[in-house]
């Protein structure tokens, strides 16, 4: 069953600690990505990764940073420094054919930091 | 120059009719244009996409509509069905995606009444 998993569905944390989600694909797929999504607004990039031990900042990537030590898997860590971490958190993944690269989402993870 | 306009915020319509969502754009170098479909506590799902070679394309009941020279496109959604009520994004990106730069729309909530 080909598809992108994200853990937890929903996390909780007290303020001034570190956070890991994870995401992994079995779709082969090279790139990865993470948006945010708060209410009301669209999907925002953080960070992606093109290949292994390879990723660039996205629009967003204040208090996060990102591993990408294997193809299928993409660990998002959400630091203390990020000032306003609860939101919904969305991976996604693609591989460029024909010349466009069509991006695939995970169920996400719902975080809040009290 | 990055942004993309998404319109309306909200739409109701009754069960058949033809719901119409618009997106307008800034930056000439936008060269793909796909549309999610996300229901709540769900990750966005891809719906269609258009290139701008194309002034038009048909998937199932979804239709692109691509205007190159007013920098617009939208999504027309045929005989729709309450399993229709959805939030819409549209999105826009150069060189096919292939440097995860998608940018979104804000959204636009789709209700269908039976």
């Amino acid at each position: 069953d080909g598809g992108i998993t994200q853990s937890p569905k929903y996390l909780f944390r007290k303020e001034g600690q570190n956070v890991t989600l994870s995401c992994e694909q079995n779709l082969n797929h090279d790139a990865m990505y993470w948006y945010r999504q708060d209410p009301g607004q669209g999907l925002r990039l953080i960070y992606y990764s093109q290949i292994v031990n390879d990723f660039q900042k996205g629009d967003i990537a204040e208090g996060y940073s990102v591993s990408r030590e294997k193809k299928e898997s993409f660990p998002l860590t959400v630091t203390s420094a990020q000032k306003n971490p609860t939101a919904f958190y969305l991976c996604a993944s693609s591989i460029g054919l024909a010349g466009v690269y069509e991006q695939y989402f995970g169920p996400g993870t719902r975080l809040t930091v009290t | 120059q990055q942004q993309v306009k998404q319109s309306p915020q909200s739409l109701i319509v009754q069960k058949g009719g033809i719901p119409i969502i618009n997106c307008a754009y800034e930056n000439t170098a936008f060269d793909y244009f796909p549309w999610y479909q996300q229901f709540p506590g769900k990750g966005p799902a891809l719906l269609i996409a258009i290139r701008p070679d194309v002034s038009e394309k048909k998937e199932g009941r979804f239709t692109i509509s691509f205007n190159k020279s007013a920098k617009q496109f939208s999504l027309h959604i045929m005989d729709s069905q309450p399993g229709d009520s959805a939030t819409y994004f549209c999105a826009a990106s150069k060189n096919g995606g292939s440097q995860g730069n998608l940018i979104f729309g804000k959204g636009t909530k789709l209700s269908v009444k039976p």
